[in-house]
């Protein structure tokens, strides 16, 4: 069965603190991407990866940074946490080659920022 | 233009009722139009996805009606059940390109008994 998971379902961190968000796929997929959730804006694209090593901005990279080290594992970087950070963190994978294979999320990091 | 846009932003139906959700789209190179389902405290899923050669999916009581001259696809719940609650997205790309789906921005689908 395919399976996402991402390192905590909640996080609550202080302004100005490093944040990182884990996210790992058992399922050998090519692709790997980071949204947030936010009331009304929907999901949003920060980063995705296409390969080990390779990276690529989304719509709303600011403020974030990405590694990817190994394939099955994603991670996101909050260098210096704000608070319009706080938000629902989503990460997901897909088979590949071509972004529209089915996309399959975690369950997401609810992250306050305080 | 990347956009879709999905409409409405909340929907509520009675039990038994047709839900329906619409989104249009500009990038006439989009060729794969998905629709994912997100449960509360859950990640969005796969619910059915549409090809423009075809101009109508069926998946049990869900139905994708795609209408390429109007570069407009819609969501069909038949019989809507309180099960259906749910948050919907639809999104499109085009699969011969290397770039992420595009997504609308949600409808919060309330059935209520």
């Amino acid at each position: 069965d395919v399976k996402v998971t991402q390192s905590s379902r909640y996080l609550v961190k202080r302004t100005g603190e490093k944040v990182f968000l884990e996210c790992v796929q058992d399922m050998d997929h090519e692709n790997m991407f980071w949204y947030r959730q936010d009331p009304g804006l929907g999901l949003r694209l920060i980063y995705f990866s296409y390969d080990v090593k390779m990276k690529e901005k989304g719509d709303i990279p600011e403020g974030y940074s990405v590694s990817r080290e190994k394939k099955e594992r994603f991670s996101l970087i909050l260098e210096s946490a704000s608070t319009n950070q706080t938000s629902m963190y989503l990460c997901a994978s897909s088979l590949g080659p071509g972004i529209s294979y089915e996309q399959y999320f975690g369950p997401g990091t609810r992250l306050t920022v305080t | 233009q990347q956009q879709v846009k999905q409409s409405p932003q909340s929907l509520i139906v009675q039990k038994g009722g047709i839900s329906i959700i619409n989104c249009a789209y500009e990038n006439t190179a989009f060729d794969y139009f998905p629709w994912y389902q997100q449960f509360p405290g859950k990640g969005p899923a796969l619910l059915i996805a549409i090809r423009p050669d075809v101009s109508e999916k069926k998946e049990g009581r869900f139905t994708i009606s795609f209408n390429k001259s109007a570069k407009q696809f819609s969501l069909h719940i038949m019989d809507s059940q309180p099960g259906d609650s749910a948050t919907y997205f639809c999104a499109a790309n085009w699969d011969s390109g290397n770039t992420p789906l595009v997504f609308g921005k949600g409808t919060r689908l309330s059935v209520i008994a």
